[in-house]
């Protein structure tokens, strides 16, 4: 158990609203990871931060923005969800070195 | 640009057969390799790493893989598959960057005949 938590789990929201999802951890990972998990895609990083207010753009950031005030949280922004936006998103976490990333239980996101 | 390939989407194997599953992937340096299980509605858990030495790496519930590099391959093994196998695999392929960045394959989806 890597002492990662996501939250909400599920939501429903409808297109051109704002929805932020929030990963939370415990153990303070200095890096953490957004990633978006399609069928056949296997999982594409969305954002990533290295640090407090410390963030950088993964292979599909458009649409989305993220933000880190505090180390054990870590908050992906929608700011005008889209239907393409319907999917599941999973934080990450590593504790660095060559321990390779673990992760939450995932927010299973559908826009309608 | 780094890169994985798991060629199959779907494979079936009956309880208690082997199993392999293939995984190719492009990195330009010396690549840390990952296998990754779902199963339906969870998040991935981490099977076994590579990251240098053996070429052949045990991971938890009974899996191995082995690293080839002439064949850009690493590719999951399990001498006996259970029902409870039943579940997506993903591997996935990084390197010594400070970010840990990983790239993943698409996904295998492992179904058990009983």
């Amino acid at each position: 158990d890597a002492g990662i938590t996501q939250s909400p789990r599920h939501k429903v929201t409808e297109t051109g609203t704002p929805v932020t999802l929030r990963c939370h951890q415990t153990e303070n990972h200095r890096y953490m990871y957004w990633y978006r998990q399609d069928p056949g895609h296997g999982l594409r990083l969305i954002h990533y931060s290295y640090g407090v207010k410390d963030t950088d753009k993964g292979e599909v950031s458009d649409g989305y923005s993220v933000s880190r005030s505090k180390t054990e949280d870590f908050l992906l922004t929608l700011e005008s969800a889209t239907s393409s936006q319907t999917s599941v998103y999973f934080c990450a976490i590593t504790p660095g070195g060559q321990s390779g990333q673990y992760f939450g239980p995932g927010t299973r996101l559908t826009v309608t | 640009a780094q890169s994985v390939t798991q060629p199959d989407i779907h494979i079936t194997v009956s309880e208690g057969a082997s199993l392999e599953l293939r995984c190719n992937y492009s990195y330009g340096a010396t690549p840390y390799l990952f296998w990754y299980v779902q199963s339906p509605g969870q998040g991935l858990q981490l099977l076994l790493k590579y990251f240098s030495g053996d070429t052949l790496v045990q991971g938890i519930k009974g899996f191995e893989a082995e690293f080839k590099r002439s064949q850009s391959s690493f590719n999951l093994r399990k001498p006996s598959v259970h029902w409870s196998d039943a579940a997506e695999y993903f591997c996935a392929v990084g390197g010594s960057n400070a970010g840990n960045m990983l790239t993943f394959g698409g996904g295998t989806r492992l179904m058990v005949k009983p």
